[in-house]
């Protein structure tokens, strides 16, 4: 099955700076690849997304790249602020022909300090 | 807007007892899918129901079921529950947009289950 990779588990980056998640997988089927950020005690929230069809996806200060032959992508954001805090999750969905499943990584704490 | 919603909030449930959580998904949406969170983790799926059918399982034992009823909301029960059963159950929601592909999921607020 998918296996879905995600580094560095913490970042602690100054308020201003940029940050950047990569995230490798390991099925060629995967074409869809959202991400999520989730704050203390909340739900995740889709913050961007991707498909496999397309190498980079810009919303304001996030961008998502992907890279279909090294199988990795990555979540960049800009100008980062306190409120970006939070725990950021990138997923992989590979579909199986009946259904398409999630397989999320590990998880990136993000620490914004001023 | 009528997000997902998942009731209740928090569970406390001895060792061997069983639980139902529940969800409604967002308006519009068709598919739903449970995941188990522990702590400090990532979302683990459970398993995903369209038309009222489960359609896709993950790594977990028998004792995880679940239903989807004709408005598209689901249940998720789990049985014989173990110390390790204690997590947040995330329910999340999607629209198929072609046989079984879907792609935004939105998640629910999640139920916290404790076991004791």
């Amino acid at each position: 099955g998918e296996n879905v990779e995600q580094h560095p588990s913490t970042l602690s980056v100054q308020e201003g700076d940029s940050a950047v998640i990569k995230c490798t997988y390991s099925d060629s089927a995967s074409n869809y690849f959202p991400w999520y950020k989730q704050e203390l005690g909340k739900r995740p929230q889709l913050i961007i997304d991707i498909r496999s069809n397309v190498g980079e996806k810009k919303d304001q200060r996030i961008a998502v790249t992907l890279n279909k032959t090294a199988k990795h992508f990555s979540l960049h954001i800009t100008e980062t602020q306190p409120e970006d805090s939070a725990v950021y999750f990138c997923a992989a969905r590979a579909y199986t022909g009946t259904a398409s499943k999630l397989t999320f990584g590990t998880g990136t704490r993000l620490q914004v300090t001023l | 807007d009528a997000g997902v919603t998942q009731s209740p909030t928090h569970l406390i449930k001895t060792r061997g007892q069983q639980v139902t959580l529940r969800c409604s998904p967002k308006s519009g949406h068709d598919t739903v899918s449970w995941y188990q969170q522990a702590l400090g983790q990532g979302p683990q799926f459970i398993f995903q129901y369209y038309e009222e059918e489960e359609r896709q399982r993950g790594n977990f034992p028998d004792r995880f079921s679940g239903h989807q009823f004709p408005n598209y909301s689901s249940e998720l029960n789990v049985n014989a529950l173990l110390l390790g059963d204690s997590a947040l159950y995330l329910c999340a929601s999607s629209l198929e947009v072609a046989a079984g592909v879907s792609y935004e999921q939105y998640f629910g607020p999640g139920t916290r289950l404790t076991v004791t």
